[in-house]
């Protein structure tokens, strides 16, 4: 199975200032069609997971542009330019390329 | 309005069954590929399940193989979770989702707890 490691796991940040969450994952999320199926997901507490950003950088609808993915083969970011107070949450990534999919550990994003 | 509602989860004894139900609404459900996906008490999120639109393939987290069967009714607009053998450790809000590789919409959840 692939293993998707996250980091850090707790992440005070400051109103304002940016945010940067890494995922590693144990082989190339690659698939044989050429699209690399990362996922990156927003738990606030008390909600439903919500769908971020898939394909590793495309943005889901409504999402705010603050919030952008970047990254390649094994090695994937997730980067919030200017944390607001309704970024306090859970962030996973998710690799759907090969089964079984593997959500990473979380990251959990608080205001300092 | 795109929209998953979970049902089925409650208070069950280890050993015993339980099947959710996931219902959608706002989309030709018959398209997508379906995931389940659960979350213990404080834990993270964990991937089970997964079905092709039209029921020709599915795949399972080691955690469940064997316990668990995902399954779809087209014809119903529903997907389903039959899980055997239930354990202390299966306790936990379980997600249905939608897209096969993607997850881009998920139910509010429902709740399962696994106790003596």
């Amino acid at each position: 199975d692939v293993v998707m490691t996250q980091s850090p796991l707790s992440l005070p940040v400051t109103l304002g200032q940016p945010a940067s969450i890494s995922c590693r994952s144990s082989q190339s999320l690659v698939y044989s069609d050429g699209n690399t199926y990362l996922n990156w997901f927003q738990q606030r507490p008390g909600q439903s997971p919500r769908r971020l950003i898939y394909k590793v950088s495309n943005r889901d609808s409504g999402v705010p542009d603050r919030f952008s993915g970047s990254g390649s083969g094994t090695d994937f970011t997730l980067k919030i330019s200017r944390v607001e107070a309704e970024d306090v949450g859970v962030y996973y990534c998710m690799q759907g390329t090969h089964w079984p999919g593997t959500f990473g550990q979380g990251t959990k994003v608080e205001i300092k | 309005q795109v929209q998953l509602v979970e049902s089925g989860g409650g208070v069950v004894q280890p050993g015993t069954s339980l099947r959710l139900s996931c219902a959608p609404s706002g989309f030709t459900f018959s398209s997508y590929g379906m995931h389940w996906v659960r979350q213990a008490p404080g834990k993270g999120l964990e991937w089970l399940a997964v079905m092709w639109f039209d029921g020709s393939d599915k795949f399972y987290a080691d955690s469940v193989k064997g316990r668990f069967t995902i399954s779809r009714d087209n014809s119903k607009n529903t997907l389903y979770l039959q899980m055997n053998s239930l354990r202390a450790e299966d306790t936990a809000v379980y997600f249905c989702a939608r897209g096969l590789r993607g997850l881009d919409v998920w139910g509010q959840g429902t709740t399962v707890t696994v106790s003596s």
